[in-house]
């Protein structure tokens, strides 16, 4: 069973800081990952895509991918009280279909 | 406006009785699925369609039911034998090919709950 783990959480952080969202994989031939932000009650929603080794940057969010340790992070710069939700990590199977499998996300609080 | 919609938004059913929640998407995207999502828990897969007229299950696909009849409709039908069919369900769609394949976009949610 592939799997993605992501800490549950929650992660609490003072307004301002840096939040450090955290994600594994089992599928080591996975090529696509994904996060997306969901707030309480409300579908999720993507805010970034990742591809390739290394740094992707879009505003305040950079994402971290590492294919060789099978590990995709996010990164939220100047950490603001709306950016409180539960960040989903996505993998895209590497297969045929290419199922996303989703991690259990984790939760974020930012403490103004 | 393009996107997804499902509908309904909320609904409540009696033991025994099934359901059928509705998706449908404007955005020419070729895959469809629905993910069941439970309280504190990530998505999980119910079914898929990369094609009309073609579908497949996913983990947890016991109890549920769907169609493809139309590029733009996958309905999803709640069966009494769903033993525990309080849950969020989400409908999402993705196109198969080009720069942004497997980014997959949500409609709002159906908040399922048994009486």
């Amino acid at each position: 069973q592939k799997e993605v783990e992501q800490n549950s959480g929650p992660l609490s952080v003072p307004e301002g800081a840096i939040a450090s969202l955290n994600c594994t994989y089992s599928d080591r031939g996975s090529q696509s990952f994904f996060w997306y932000r969901q707030y309480s009650g409300k579908s999720p929603e993507l805010i970034m895509s990742i591809y390739s080794n290394g740094d992707k940057e879009d505003g305040r969010f950079t994402a971290q991918l590492n294919k060789a340790s099978q590990y995709v992070s996010l990164l939220i710069r100047d950490s603001q009280p709306s950016d409180s939700a539960t960040y989903l990590c996505a993998v895209r199977e590497n297969n045929q279909g290419g199922k996303l499998i989703f991690g259990q996300g984790t939760e974020l609080s930012v403490k103004p | 406006d393009g996107g997804i919609t499902q509908s309904p938004k909320y609904l409540f059913r009696k033991e025994g009785q099934n359901v059928t929640l509705s998706c449908e998407q404007n955005l020419n995207h070729d895959a469809m699925y629905w993910y069941r999502q439970d309280p504190g828990q990530g998505l999980r897969l119910i079914y898929y369609s990369q094609i009309v007229n073609d579908f497949q299950k996913g983990d947890i696909a016991e109890g549920y039911s769907v169609s493809r009849e139309k590029k733009e409709s996958f309905p999803l039908t709640v069966t009494s034998a769903q033993k525990n069919p309080t849950a969020f369900y989400l409908c999402a769609s993705t196109l198969l090919s080009g720069s942004n394949t497997g980014e997959l976009f949500f409609g709002e949610g159906s908040r399922l709950t048994v009486l």
